[in-house]
């Protein structure tokens, strides 16, 4: 089976600081990815996406990185604000199914 | 708000009772899915239905049943359900064909106790 996993379960950050969250996968035949956030009490909502073709695209304030040489993908959250606060997790497609990881707990301390 | 809801948000039963959760989304899609949201675990997906036709089943125990009337609207019942059955059940939808390679959208999720 797929096995997708945050390199921490938690992160704790400063407000205003930049923010990394990581996260592995194993299948080299993954093509498509996207980060989700999930907040308290709500479902998760999109974030930024990249597809296998590319190894770095930007949103606002967020930056995703692919690197498919070690199967790694990672987010960027810059000036993390108070409302940054939340699960952050990746999921990868391989063309059949998305396979989502645990989750990465992100706390902004004000 | 993502253009998709899901109601009860809450619902607590017990293993005897028969009930249903619906999903609604108002985004054009046509792929609907239902997926389980544990505790400190991955994303389960459920159930794909594809332009109202179920595409995929994850070997989900039939006590979990869904039905999809058209491509606006999903509905998962439930019968029988054990206590290990609780769980967030999010129900999400993407604009074209199924799973590849879609961006999925999901709805807040209910929260389903099974006493």
């Amino acid at each position: 089976g797929e096995s997708v996993g945050l390199h921490l379960p938690t992160l704790s950050v400063q407000e205003g600081d930049n923010s990394i969250i990581n996260c592995a996968y194993s299948n080299s035949a993954s093509d498509y990815f996207i980060w989700y956030k999930q907040e308290s009490g709500k479902g998760p909502q999109f974030i930024i996406d990249i597809r296998s073709n590319m190894d770095k695209r930007q949103g606002q304030r967020v930056t995703v990185l692919l690197n498919k040489t070690v199967k790694h993908l990672s987010l960027q959250i810059a000036a993390t604000q108070p409302g940054d606060s939340a699960v952050y997790f990746c999921a990868e497609n391989t063309g059949n199914q998305f396979y989502f990881g645990t989750g990465t707990s992100l706390t902004v301390i004000p | 708000e993502t253009g998709v809801t899901q109601t009860p948000r809450h619902l607590v039963m017990g293993m005897t009772n028969k009930k249903s959760l619906k999903c609604e989304q108002h985004l054009g899609h046509n792929a609907m899915y239902w997926y389980k949201q544990s505790a400190k675990k991955p994303l389960e997906l459920m159930f794909v239905y594809n332009f109202k036709e179920q595409t995929e089943n994850n070997s989900v125990p039939s006590r979990f049943s869904p039905e999809c009337p058209n491509s606006s609207h999903l509905f998962l019942h439930l019968h029988t359900l054990q206590p290990e059955d609780s769980a967030l059940y999010l129900c999400a939808s993407s604009q074209n064909t199924g799973l590849v390679r879609e961006t999925q959208y999901f709805g807040p999720g209910t929260r389903l106790l099974v006493l």
